[in-house]
This record gives structure tokens, C-alpha cells and sequence, in this order.
């Protein structure tokens, strides 16, 4: 059973066009990720929830924003894409932000047209 | 500076022999580790980690990973690669840094095993 869900798979937006990826858990974890990657390159955080409290990486661009209206859900929003904002995001959950392995979603291609 | 290393950008094997993927790292403090495995247009899965304890530790699919504290090494090994195995695979380190903790990524290993 899908334990961290990212929908949709795949996007397509238009440059400068916003635009939300979504996720949703259902292991009642803590800690919520979001993570950047570009083609067979590591994973790049960009910001974190521990709970209600918003981590942003200090490199993030203001681009990117996001929200987690519950523990269930957490939310990236793209302000404006660039072309240069294509990749998968991957969003990931863990129960405690230090010993314990981080859930990964199945993550959503997007493509920037 | 805080840094993982994994010296191969790929690795070879054939199918029914030993694999290894390397993972070097430097940080401060005593580290948490982890390997991960992702298929292409996947996310990431755990494979294992290394917390504390028998440096030796199993985990999914058949894999294991041996904790070297005087190598700063946590390579990922198994007994008899899988052509299902070929994937890429990141090794991750999680440190205290201040009040915080922080997890650095491994640039990723391609493992092909051929029939």
C-alpha cells in the first residue's frame, strides 16, 4: 500500500505559470520533505517541516513556497517556472528528523514548456 | 566541510556475483547512515542504515553495508547481484550540525548487472 502519494505523476506547465505538486501521507509521520532532482543527480532539499514549523533551505529560491495545512498533507508551489525548473520533485516523510529513514513518494516529473 | 563521496559513477557486475558500491564520507561527530535505491522515474527507497551497534547491518532485497569507523567507509554489498538490481543507488549521512541536523547526499552510483 502507497505510503507517501504525489500526485500527479507527471506535469506539464508553462513557463511562468504557478503551479502546485501535491502530497499526502498516511504514516502519521512528523517530518515532511521536499526535495529537487535533476537528471541522475542527488536529491536537493529544499525546505522541511517538522510539524507545523517550515525549514527553508538557505539556497531555495523564493520561487518555491510551501504550505502543510495538516499532518497529512504538505504542498509545493512553483510561482513562477523557469525552464531551468524541470525535474522530479520527490517528496518524503520521516517520523523524526535524525535517526530514522526518510519514506519517499513515487515523486512528479515536471516539464516546463 | 561536511561531504559524502561515492568514487564510482557506475558500476558493472555480472549477474550471480558479488557486488559492491562505495561510500566514503566525512562529517563531525558520530554519523547516522543510510543507503537508498531508486528505479528510474521512481523515488527513493530504503535499503538500510547504520545507527549504532554490530557495524554489519542487512537489510531489503539481500543488501548489506559494513560501517567502518578508521575508513569513513559504509559500502553496500551483496552476495549475488540480480539483473533486477540494476538501479541507482545513494549513499546519505546524517550529522548534527549546531542545533540542527542535517542530511548530505551521496552524487549516486549506477549499478548495471548483466545476464
Amino acid at each position: 500500500d502507497a505510503m507517501v502519494i504525489q500526485n500527479p505523476r507527471y506535469q506539464v506547465t508553462q513557463f511562468g505559470k504557478p503551479v502546485t505538486l501535491s502530497c499526502s501521507q498516511t504514516l502519521n509521520h512528523n517530518v515532511m520533505y521536499w526535495y529537487q532532482q535533476k537528471s541522475s543527480q542527488a536529491p536537493k532539499l529544499l525546505f522541511h517541516y517538522y510539524d507545523k514549523d517550515f525549514n527553508n533551505e538557505a539556497d531555495t529560491p523564493d520561487n518555491f513556497q510551501s504550505r502543510r495545512p495538516n499532518t497529512s498533507f504538505c504542498f509545493l508551489d512553483i510561482r513562477s517556472p523557469g525552464l531551468g525548473d524541470a525535474a522530479m520533485y520527490l517528496c518524503a516523510t520521516s517520523s523524526r528528523a535524525g535517526q530514522t529513514e526518510a519514506f519517499f513518494g513515487q515523486g512528479t516529473r515536471l516539464t516546463v514548456v | 566541510a561536511q561531504s559524502v563521496a561515492q568514487p564510482e559513477d557506475q558500476v558493472n557486475v555480472a549477474e550471480g556475483n558479488p557486488l559492491t558500491v562505495k561510500c566514503t564520507y566525512s562529517v563531525s561527530g558520530n554519523p547516522y547512515l543510510f543507503w537508498y535505491v531508486q528505479y528510474p522515474n521512481r523515488g527513493l527507497q530504503f535499503l538500510l542504515k547504520y545507527i549504532t551497534g554490530d557495524n554489519l547491518v542487512k537489510g531489503s532485497y539481500g543488501f548489506e553495508a559494513e560501517f567502518n569507523k578508521s575508513q569513513t567507509s559504509f559500502h553496500l554489498k551483496k552476495p549475488s547481484a540480480l539483473v533486477s538490481d540494476s538501479a541507482l543507488y545513494f549513499c546519505a549521512v546524517r550529522y548534527n550540525a549546531g542545533n540542527n541536523r542535517k542530511l548530505i547526499w551521496g552524487l549516486g552510483t549506477s549499478l548495471a548487472v548483466n545476464p
